[in-house]
């Protein structure tokens, strides 16, 4: 069966420094979202993608964040000075879109870890 | 209009037992209901979901009951397992999701 993959699984950076966690959707899916997940807290929404441009972001997406999709498979999140704060595990999710269960289903990856020291 | 709060925060039950958690949300636009099921260290998982135009929806032990009026749903587990001891999440949708706090659930052998 189709998954999200991840990687890395975990990364640890110091303060200040550039990440970029990648993520390979499942492969006909269209719609693209970066969650997070803070130790112990719920999982909150960051931003989706969809037809190679945002679609919607959350007010924790400022000016730091950045997605991308560099190619046909990879979608990537990229925080360009890492605050100890941005410490979470990352979670990325695709789905295939149109109406229906199929559609609105949302898959999840297994996560990276971001530890920020 | 975002917020979503679920009930109970945590919850033990012995095998075979039924737990019951509870979702409630504001925002009118959700236009899906899933329930997630995450173990540590995974992902979360889709368990089962419901669409706004249906009552209850069950698949294998698990039931879901929507009001809509209410702006309410529930998760039921029917003949709980200890492998079912995870935390579950509700997450309506309207585009994204918005994940309530989660439930620890953990089923007692």
């Amino acid at each position: 069966e189709p998954e999200v993959t991840q990687t890395p699984s975990h990364q640890v950076t110091q303060m200040g420094q550039e990440v970029i966690l990648r993520c390979v959707p499942i492969s006909n899916h269209l719609y693209f979202y970066w969650y997070r997940q803070i130790l112990g807290q719920k999982v909150e929404f960051l931003v989706s993608f969809y037809n190679n441009e945002i679609s919607e972001k959350s007010e924790i997406f400022d000016d730091q964040f950045s997605v991308e999709r560099p190619d046909g498979s990879n979608f990537t999140l990229k925080i360009r000075s890492t605050k100890l704060e941005d410490s979470a595990m990352y979670f990325c999710a695709s789905r295939v879109g149109g109406r229906g269960e199929r559609g609105e289903t949302q898959y999840f990856g297994p996560g990276t870890r971001l530890l920020v020291l | 209009q975002q917020q979503v709060k679920q009930s109970p925060q945590s919850l033990i039950v012995q095998k075979g037992g039924i737990p019951i958690i509870n979702c409630a949300y504001e925002n009118t636009a959700f236009d899906y209901f899933p329930w997630y099921q995450q173990f540590p260290g995974k992902g979360p998982a889709l368990l089962i979901a419901i669409r706004p135009d249906v009552s209850e929806k069950k698949e294998g032990r698990f039931t879901i009951s929507f009001n809509k009026s209410a702006k309410q749903f529930s998760l039921h587990i029917m003949d709980s397992q200890p492998g079912d001891s995870a935390t579950y999440f509700c997450a309506p949708q309207g585009g994204k999701l918005i994940f309530g706090q989660g439930t620890e659930l953990s089923v007692k052998p």
